[in-house]
């Protein structure tokens, strides 16, 4: 079936250390999002991504969308504490379904 | 705006019981879904409504069922609970249905633990 896996699983870093995560898709995916959880808490969405190629950035984060569509990262410039959590992609397929699947996740820890 | 109100936050029940969990999405937003969460899963998805009628099902037994109401609320039940059902169950509503273009904003989620 149609899969989004995400790597690593977790990740620890030094603060002010980069962290990137990867989310790769099984199938061609039409959009896809990104989501922090928070320790204890429920997904937060972050961003969406539509076009093939396409970069977005929210301050320290980078989010690209593979040429292909069916991968995508997100790269953490200068950790802080405050970026700890778990980060989520969930993809759109073309086809098939209307439901978007939820990558496996990144646990990021941060270390002060 | 409120946001997505689940509940309760926290359930207890004995294997073999029935459950049903309750959501109520952002106001305006027709559309809601349910994910099961647990720590070697991750997020799974149940099912999604939008105006009524349910218009995806995730891979889960015909045990785990929801209906949406007119107003939008919804409620998934989970008949003869198993171990295996203990995890924290998110809802999540959004605009438009399957998330097309919008982001899907979260609930707090119930806990839900089977003994």
């Amino acid at each position: 079936g149609q899969q989004v896996m995400q790597i690593p699983q977790y990740q620890h870093v030094q603060e002010g250390e980069d962290f990137t995560t990867y989310c790769n898709s099984s199938t061609t995916l039409s959009n896809i999002q990104w989501y922090k959880q928070r320790p204890g808490g429920h997904p937060v969405f972050l961003i969406q991504l539509v076009k093939s190629g396409e970069v977005k950035k929210q301050k320290r984060l980078t989010f690209q969308f593979g040429e292909a569509k069916k991968n995508s990262s997100l790269h953490i410039t200068a950790t802080q504490t405050t970026d700890v959590g778990t980060y989520f992609c969930a993809g759109k397929p073309t086809s098939g379904t209307y439901k978007y699947i939820f990558g496996t996740g990144t646990r990021l820890k941060v270390l002060a | 705006k409120a946001g997505v109100t689940q509940t309760p936050r926290y359930l207890i029940k004995t294997r073999g019981q029935q459950v049903t969990l309750s959501c109520s999405p952002i106001s305006g937003h027709r559309s809601v879904s349910w994910y099961q969460q647990t720590p070697g899963q991750g997020l799974q998805f149940l099912f999604e409504y939008f105006s009524e009628t349910q218009r995806n099902k995730g891979n889960f037994p015909g045990r785990f069922s929801g209906r949406q109401f007119s107003n939008s609320r919804s409620e998934m039940n989970v008949s003869t609970l198993e171990l295996g059902d203990s995890a924290l169950y998110l809802c999540a509503s959004s605009f438009l249905a399957g998330q097309d273009y919008g982001e899907a904003f979260f609930g707090q989620g119930t806990r839900l633990t089977v003994v």
